[in-house]
């Protein structure tokens, strides 16, 4: 099966700065890579994904980069915010499957 | 997008006994999805629910554990059965939305087992 790798596992940035977060797979044949914020007590919520045949989505302060030859993708904060803290999950899905693999997670803190 | 609600939101249990949690969707869904999230862990896929057949069950877990229905488009059920403390974990069920493809969480069951 898919196998997601992400890193780090924890991430602390000041309040302005960016923070980035990688995931590898190992499935050539995955194409859709959601990311979800799980903030604490609450349900994981998908906050962007992107499909395999786009590099880059950008949602405002959120982007999601996708490189297929190194099967690995990446989520961009830009100007974090205290609400940004929370912890962030990858996933990925291979094609003409119906079952997302997630990575492990990585609790992202912003000092404020 | 739809509502999921879930149901019991926690519960504490007795070694031993069973509980079932409850998947509710506002709309008509194909699959439904339970998953499993230890405390400080990701998200462990149990089964796929379809309605009028069999879940799918991942590696590592039985239907003898966790028997799961699917009655209609619109609800399943999955049960924790003879529960013992390495079952305390959060439950959470998910949903694959018609003409999207990110999927949709309930609030999640967490369950504690003493």
């Amino acid at each position: 099966g898919e196998n997601v790798e992400q890193h780090p596992s924890t991430l602390s940035v000041q309040e302005g700065d960016s923070a980035v977060i990688k995931c590898t797979y190992s499935d050539s044949a995955s194409n859709y890579f959601p990311w979800y914020k799980q903030e604490l007590g609450k349900r994981p919520q998908l906050i962007i994904d992107i499909r395999s045949n786009v590099g880059e989505k950008k949602d405002q302060r959120i982007a999601v980069t996708l490189n297929k030859t190194a099967k690995h993708f990446s989520l961009h904060i830009t100007e974090t915010q205290p609400e940004d803290s929370a912890v962030y999950f990858c996933a990925a899905r291979r094609a003409n499957d119906y079952k997302l693999s997630f990575g492990a997670g990585t609790t992202v803190t912003v000092r404020a | 997008s739809a509502v999921i609600s879930q149901k019991p939101s926690r519960d504490i249990c007795q070694r031993g006994t069973s509980l079932t949690i409850q998947c509710q969707v506002d709309s008509q869904v194909t699959m439904m999805f339970w998953y499993r999230q230890q405390p400080g862990q990701s998200l462990t896929l149990i089964a796929t629910a379809n309605q009028g057949s069999e879940a799918t069950y991942e590696s590592g877990f039985v239907i003898d554990k966790f028997p799961i229905s699917r009655p209609n488009l619109t609800f399943s059920t999955l049960t924790v059965s003879n529960m013992s403390p390495e079952d305390s974990s959060i439950y959470l069920c998910s949903v694959d939305l018609r003409g999207r493809d990110g999927y949709t969480f309930g609030s999640g069951t967490r369950l504690t087992v003493v």
